[in-house]
């Protein structure tokens, strides 16, 4: 495997199941984040992980949990979700490097995506 | 308010036919500048980066400039193959969240032979 994978490519399901998607990296990275891209929106970052620091967008609904257990591997694990989260779901990684004054970012490599459909 | 607009939304081109891609941004600080390609159902893939003012990069009919305010690219003699979404987002410097883009909303881009 190359690049980013992600697991599974699609997903169909109910808003009381719980479902968990997979992201690996190949890259060497250690920054990697989940990103949500609806129809006519622009993509809006979800959560990054970077040096073992977890950020996150304020507006993601709480039904939506992230556990990145080591710099190669990120979950979303998912949980009574509602219609209007059906989108396509895209992890990305990058190279971080945090110096003296600054902390700077690489290029983010995304995965194919997966999308959920919530019924 | 978006801080990345790209214009035009949709755009047709005859094979061939050279045409320009734009990308406007209002972040303060900008640490770099991507676009990004992505065709229906897959992920974005990545094209180039910019970083500063004046900086230019070519890969095949795909050449990507950057000004103080916004970004272009330029697709000469386009093919059908290049028909995608072309994706533009900024890495703010100040204040903003470690590694955070904003992408702006895309351009469909079709190339009819």
């Amino acid at each position: 495997e190359t690049g980013v994978t992600q697991t599974p490519r699609h997903l169909v399901m109910g808003m009381t199941n719980k479902k968990s998607l997979k992201c690996e990296q190949h890259l060497g990275h250690n920054a990697m984040y989940w990103y949500k891209q609806s129809a006519k929106k622009p993509l809006e970052l979800m959560f990054v992980y970077s040096l073992e620091e977890r950020v996150e967008n304020n507006s993601v609904p709480s039904r939506f949990s992230p556990e990145c257990p080591n710099s190669s591997h990120l979950f979303l694990h998912l949980h009574t979700l509602q219609p209007e989260d059906s989108a396509l779901y895209l992890c990305a990684s990058s190279q971080v490097w945090r110096g003296p004054w600054a902390t700077s970012t690489d290029t983010q490599y995304f995965g194919p995506g997966t999308r959920l459909t919530v019924l | 308010e978006d801080q990345v607009t790209q214009s035009p939304e949709a755009l047709r081109l005859q094979e061939g036919e050279s045409s320009s891609l734009n990308c406007s941004y209002t972040v303060s600080g900008l640490r770099g500048l991507f676009w990004y390609r992505q065709d229906p159902g897959k992920g974005p893939e990545f094209l180039f980066t910019l970083y500063s003012a004046g900086e230019e990069k070519e890969k095949e009919r795909l050449k990507a400039t950057l000004t103080k305010k916004e970004s272009f690219l330029h697709i000469t003699a386009p093919k059908p193959e290049d028909s995608a979404t072309y994706l533009c987002a900024v890495q703010a410097g100040r204040g903003s969240t470690l590694g955070r883009l904003y992408f702006g909303r895309g351009t469909q881009l079709t190339v009819w032979p």
